[in-house]
């Protein structure tokens, strides 16, 4: 089945604990990104990748890190998390230049 | 730059009436244009996508016309049911570049009352 899954679903943490979060993609899709969703705001991208070992910033990378050594694999990093960076996050992934992109589930993060 | 804007949430409906959700673009050029759904405690996933003027996107009874002329991309669905409570998504891509981002509005959440 054709799907993009992140882990974990959910997570609490405390301000200032690295933590990562997976993100893979089983469609050989070359583009994949990072969103958080908030009340009011919508879905703002974080980060992308057009390919393996390229990353580019979003609308909102402050506080966030991305690597992509694996094209099916695209993992968000928060270095020292804090608690504006409590959210909703969603990892998506589509072919360049397709017209349709795949998200995963969510992860629910919330940093006290 | 470009953007998307779609009316202000949540919107409440009983069950078969009729809905439209408006939303309207602004982009240079020609962008594809679509609409996402969010089902609670889910991703978003794709519900209909037009790539040109006066294309029609259609599934799951839900509709909505690219009109080049008013810039907009109004979703409509004849006799919603309880199940289509979501949050909505418009977006749109120009859909011709390599680094092409996807431009969300901010949703709207859809309540249907049984």
């Amino acid at each position: 089945e054709a799907q993009v899954t992140q882990n974990p679903r959910y997570l609490i943490t405390v301000t200032g604990k690295k933590l990562t979060v997976t993100c893979s993609q089983n469609m050989n899709h070359e583009y994949m990104s990072w969103y958080r969703q908030d009340p009011g705001l919508g879905l703002r991208q974080i980060y992308y990748s057009m390919n393996v070992e390229v990353t580019d910033k979003g609308d909102v990378p402050e506080g966030y890190k991305v690597s992509r050594k694996e094209k099916r694999n695209f993992p968000l990093i928060l270095e020292s998390p804090s608690p504006n960076q409590t959210s909703l996050y969603f990892c998506a992934s589509r072919f360049l230049n397709g017209q349709e992109a795949f998200f995963g589930q969510g992860t629910r993060l919330t940093v006290v | 730059g470009n953007s998307v804007t779609q009316m202000e949430g949540p919107v409440t409906l009983s069950e078969e009436a009729f809905l439209t959700i408006n939303c309207t673009y602004t982009a240079t050029g020609y962008p594809s244009l679509f609409w996402y759904v969010q089902y609670p405690g889910e991703g978003l996933q794709l519900l209909l996508k037009a790539t040109k003027a006066d294309d029609k996107g259609s599934n799951k009874g839900f509709e909505a016309t690219y009109r080049k002329e008013t810039t907009s991309f109004h979703l409509e669905k004849g006799s919603v049911q309880v199940s289509d409570s979501a949050v909505y998504f418009c977006a749109l891509t120009k859909g011709r570049y390599r680094d092409d981002k996807i431009i969300f509005g901010k949703g709207t959440r859809l309540h249907i009352l049984p």
